[in-house]
Order: structure tokens, then C-alpha cells, then sequence
């Protein structure tokens, strides 16, 4: 099956620092998505990439599909205590079923004031 | 709007023990999924259902079985719970993955 590295595993930042976190496949993606989830509850859709070198933000958030398609980037500027949380990417391969979504295993952000 | 729920939120079984884990969405999505998360391996697909009427297996569908009962339901049930089904499962819909908040469940 598909195969995702997700890194880092985990984050400890202090408040008003920039993070990066990236994620790499075995494969060619044509879709990479990109979610925060907070203890107790579901994942929550941060950004949606649909096209290689695209690159898109969402507030403080900024995210690129990578120009080789086997990769993407996420970025948050100048972190806040409410950015803690577990961040996901997931991927859609280009081949194989066009509607399962391969994740990562995260990446766990600790923010300290 | 509710979005996807889940239900129930938390439930306790006995290994051998029988349930099935509810899931609606009111998105009109035709997708439909269901996940495990088990920690330190993000999420993995069970099975899901791309349309009403229509279900396929995913990476981990072994001791699962699924009933797509119209475009708004999607359930998921374990006919005979074993310890390693104790995980977080999250039923999700529509293409870009809106997820519901979760069942928590434990099978001694």
C-alpha cells in the first residue's frame, strides 16, 4: 500500500516561532491534504492542495503541494497556545482507488508560552 | 447543521461481544468512511462506501462489516470484539474527509 513520512513526530516551540512539518510518499499524490486534531475530538480540515507546486494558506497557516508530487509542506507563522494539537497530512494517490485517503502518522505540536 | 455524527461516544465490551457503531451525515455526501486510530499511526481505513448502496474494503477490514442503509447512514459492526479493536474509530464523509468526533472503544 501507500507509504507516508510524516516529520517531525513531535514539537515543543515557543510562543510567536515559526514551525514546519512536511510529508513524503512512495508514491505520485494528486491531492494532499493537511488537518489539525485536538484532543477528544476528529480531525479538522486545515487546507486542501489539488496541483503540483500549488501553494495555498489559511490564515497564519501555509501549506505547498510539492513540485515532485511525492510531497508537501505545512507552516505556521508566529504559533499561539491554541495552535497545540496533532497536525495529519493525508495524500490520494494518483493510481489505484481515487477515493482512499493514505495518512500520516502526525505530527504532535506543543506550544509553551 | 450537525455535519457527521457518531454514536455512541465511548462504549466498554467484552471480548466475543457484539456492536454495531452508528455514523450520519447531512452534507449530502455520497462518500462515506470509517477509520481507526491507534496512537503513533494516524488513521487507517476499514472500509467506505463511495455512493449509496455500494461498499469496498479498505487497508484493515478484518473483523468488521459495514451497511451503507441509505445515502445519510453509514454503520460500522464488529460481529465478535477482540482486544485489538480497542482503537478510536472515526466515520467520516465527502471527498476531502469531514470527520465526526469519535467512538472510543475498549474490549477487554
Amino acid at each position: 500500500g501507500q507509504q507516508l513520512n510524516q516529520s517531525p513526530q513531535s514539537m515543543f516551540i515557543q510562543e510567536g516561532e515559526d514551525v514546519s512539518m512536511n510529508c513524503t510518499s512512495s508514491s505520485i499524490f494528486n491531492t494532499w491534504l493537511w488537518y489539525k486534531q485536538e484532543p477528544g475530538e476528529g480531525p479538522v480540515l486545515l487546507i486542501a492542495l489539488y496541483k503540483a507546486g500549488e501553494l495555498t494558506s489559511n490564515g497564519r497557516l501555509t501549506a505547498q503541494f510539492g513540485i515532485t508530487r511525492k510531497d508537501s509542506f505545512l507552516n505556521i507563522s508566529a504559533s499561539i497556545p491554541s495552535d497545540v494539537g496533532i497536525y495529519f497530512c493525508a495524500g490520494r494517490a494518483a493510481s489505484g482507488s481515487a477515493r482512499q485517503l493514505t495518512f500520516g502518522s502526525g505530527t504532535q505540536l506543543t506550544v509553551l508560552p | 447543521n450537525a455535519g457527521v455524527t457518531q454514536t455512541p461516544k465511548f462504549q466498554v465490551l467484552k471480548t466475543g461481544q457484539s456492536m454495531t457503531l452508528q455514523c450520519a451525515q447531512d452534507m449530502n455526501h455520497n462518500s462515506m468512511y470509517w477509520y481507526r486510530q491507534d496512537p503513533g499511526m494516524g488513521l487507517r481505513l476499514i472500509y467506505y462506501s463511495a455512493s449509496e448502496g455500494t461498499t469496498d474494503k479498505g487497508e484493515v477490514p478484518n473483523g468488521y462489516n459495514v451497511s451503507r442503509l441509505n445515502k445519510r447512514e453509514f454503520s460500522l459492526r464488529l460481529e465478535s470484539a477482540a482486544p485489538s479493536q480497542t482503537s478510536v474509530y472515526f466515520c467520516a464523509s465527502g471527498g476531502g474527509g469531514f470527520f465526526g468526533p469519535g467512538t472510543r472503544l475498549t474490549v477487554l
